[in-house]
């Protein structure tokens, strides 16, 4: 089965802090995608990356920055953490492949107090 | 850029009553196209995709869905719905493009099965 795994399920942290969250997954996939989803506004993206050390910018960039140093490691970046980033975030993987079928890891829920 | 339209944000039914959720997307060209769902507290899972073919797309737990090219169309469908259906469903199209193609979904339609 492929795994998608979010370091974190739950974290709460202090406005202003730098935050990373990552991500890491198993297939050798070459698509990584991190998203954010809030209620009534569906699933963002924030930034995708379609090979190591590749990234490009999604919907909603701004406050965030990504690294993709290894093919099966994707890390999200909050710079300063702000409390309107509070939030659910979900990483996930495809592979062109495999028809772009994506695989969702279970989600880090991030609260800025 | 491509969008996604999930046309009802809640759907309330009766358990074993059909239900249709809608999806409608905004790209002229070649897509694939996605309904994810998601039970609470999990991450998103397939329920089933359209890449080519037949209209008609079979999925898992009884859904299915209808590609429809003319009205740029992908509503999900159940002819019986149980209890345990009851989550949040997403759409999400896909433009394949090499090796950058990215998933844009829609807000989400949120069904929830009474007994």
């Amino acid at each position: 089965d492929v795994k998608v795994t979010q370091s974190s399920r739950y974290l709460v942290k202090r406005t202003g802090e730098k935050v990373f969250l990552e991500c890491v997954q198993d297939m050798d996939h070459e698509n990584m995608f991190w998203y954010r989803q809030d209620p009534g506004l569906g699933l963002r993206l924030i930034y995708f990356s379609y090979d190591v050390k590749m990234k490009e910018k999604g919907d909603i960039p701004e406050g965030y920055s990504v690294s993709r140093e290894k093919k099966e490691r994707f890390s999200l970046i909050l710079e300063s953490a702000s409390t309107n980033q509070t939030s659910m975030y979900l990483c996930a993987s495809s592979s062109p492949a495999m028809n772009t079928e994506a695989f969702f890891g279970q989600g880090t829920r991030l609260t800025v107090v | 850029a491509q969008s996604v339209t999930q046309l009802d944000s809640q759907v309330p039914v009766f358990e074993e009553a059909p239900v249709e959720l809608r999806c409608n997307y905004s790209s002229s060209v070649s897509v694939y196209l996605f309904w994810y769902v998601q039970y609470p507290n999990q991450g998103l899972q397939l329920l089933l995709k359209y890449l080519s073919g037949s209209t008609l797309v079979k999925g898992i737990n009884g859904f299915e869905a209808e590609f429809n090219k003319s009205q740029t169309s992908f509503h999900l469908r159940k002819p019986s719905v149980h209890i345990s259906d009851t989550a949040e469903y997403f759409c999400a199209v896909s433009e394949p493009q090499g090796g950058s193609e990215k998933l844009v979904f829609g807000k989400g339609t949120k069904l929830t099965v009474n007994p």
